[in-house]
């Protein structure tokens, strides 16, 4: 138990499907972020939200869509995927974006059909 | 460019001490992170080291060379449950974490 709990654990879409990713964190951090991970990659920054301000947008496609209500709520919405876009996302908490360890959630595996 | 090598797979024996080593060239340095990745599972925090030396925490050790660009994490009385992936991540001048690809480690009885 990471403190960190990403739901669903698995998904499988269709391109023109419409699915959200959720992310809720139960550590009291003010910052938050998404990563894709690919198999024998590193890991890729997507987004980063601090105090529920987006603060990092890595060239993300438009077709990956965050949203962050509160400090402890995270999504990504997602809407007419690639097959490339398969992976495993995910989720993880910061105290601050400084020098503090992140922690993770146990990921959303993503297959896109 | 900013980049972040380690190797992609190490095997050692159980009771055995490894060594995987991280070089790194990135634009500035605030801190350098080991996270540890069983299969389907979360990456967990090992070590973080900003100052050169050594790090030791329980079974595991970390080491850092600010000058070389350079860290190892070093893994003493191997166990099974040791077998997963390793990851470095460095934070560079503006507080971005740069991550290395991760070492995937197998132990064998």
């Amino acid at each position: 138990e990471t403190g960190v709990t990403q739901t669903p654990r698995h998904l499988v879409m269709g391109m023109t499907n419409k699915k959200s990713l959720k992310c809720e964190q139960h550590l009291g951090h003010n910052a938050m972020y998404w990563y894709k991970q690919s198999a024998k990659k590193p890991l890729e920054l997507m987004f980063v939200y601090n105090f529920k301000e987006q603060t990092e947008n890595n060239s993300v496609p438009s077709r990956f869509s965050p949203e962050c209500p509160n400090s402890s709520h995270l999504f990504l919405h997602l809407h007419t995927l690639q097959p490339e876009d398969s992976a495993l996302y995910l989720c993880a908490s910061s105290l601050g974006t400084e020098n503090q360890p992140q922690h993770f959630g146990d990921g959303t595996r993503l297959s896109i059909l | 460019g900013q980049n972040i090598d380690q190797p992609t797979e190490m095997t050692a024996t159980e009771g055995a001490i490894v060594q995987i080593n991280c070089t790194y060239q990135t634009s500035g340095f605030n801190g350098l992170f080991w996270y540890q990745q069983h299969a389907g599972e979360a990456p967990t925090f090992l070590s973080y080291n900003v100052l050169d030396g050594l790090e030791e925490k329980g079974r595991f050790s970390s080491f850092l060379s600010r000058s070389k660009g350079y860290s190892y994490l070093l893994l003493k009385e191997l166990q099974m449950k040791d077998s997963a992936s390793y990851l470095c991540a460095v934070r560079d001048s503006n507080y971005q974490l740069i991550w290395g690809a991760g070492t995937k480690l197998i132990i064998k009885p």
